[in-house]
């Protein structure tokens, strides 16, 4: 059984781009969440997708995005970035047959905008 | 919003001590997680409560979800090198797609 994987690993972009992070979600889970760790900070949830739509929302703007296809994996769309989304992006998957706040969480994402 | 204020920020231990963290909410939670998080990490699930009361053990971490439901301990016993790290606790108020409330962990480090 593989754990949840994310990609890329590290990133860099510049103020006003756009960026895409993936998520591989652990075998069997079907629901996937995104979280934003700032650096000596707890995470943030950012949402939550199960079946393919979003089902919960943390206090986060529209620019920050999502999506959930068949097979479970995620990405996290964040557009016109900002020198405060620097931080370490998270998913974490849930298994149906457990409760969906048991959250198992991936290595992440590091961004830095610049 | 939900509050987690989580204590100690650090704890500077010697190898074989125990340890005790704890975890208070301004609001009452349904769930209590524990987490730990190494350098360059994700968070890896130590121990989950579901039910007020409860005391549930894994190897030498105990944790215990508060009476109250806005609390939460977790203690370590006989600290060993492999300890150290950051620990979070992570709770939630409602249904799943609420997603957690973490706190801002305790940074475990111990002196040999």
């Amino acid at each position: 059984e593989t754990g949840v994987t994310q990609s890329p690993t590290h990133l860099i972009k510049t103020r006003g781009q756009q960026v895409t992070l993936r998520c591989s979600s652990q075998s069997g889970h079907n629901t996937v969440s995104w979280y934003q760790q700032a650096l000596g900070q707890g995470p943030q949830f950012i949402f939550q997708y199960y079946r393919e739509e979003e089902n919960g929302r943390g206090n986060f703007p529209p620019r920050f995005s999502g999506l959930q296809f068949p097979n479970y994996s995620s990405e996290l769309n964040v557009n016109a970035l900002e020198l405060d989304d620097s931080a370490l992006y998270l998913c974490a998957s849930s298994h149906p047959g457990q409760r969906s706040d048991t959250q198992y969480f991936g290595p992440g994402t590091r961004l830095t905008v610049l | 919003g939900q509050q987690l204020n989580q204590s100690p920020q650090s704890m500077f231990i010697q190898e074989g001590e125990d340890v005790s963290m704890n975890c208070t909410s301004s609001s009452i939670f349904n769930t209590w997680l524990w987490y730990k998080q190494d350098p360059g990490e994700g968070p890896v699930l130590l121990i989950a409560l579901y039910k007020a009361g409860e005391l549930t053990s894994n190897g030498r971490l105990t944790a215990q979800f508060g009476i109250t439901r806005k609390d939460s301990f977790l203690n370590i016993s006989a600290s060993i090198p492999s300890d150290v790290g950051i620990y979070f606790c992570a709770g939630q108020t409602g249904g799943g797609a609420d997603g957690l409330t973490f706190g801002k962990g305790t940074h475990l480090i111990i002196q040999p």
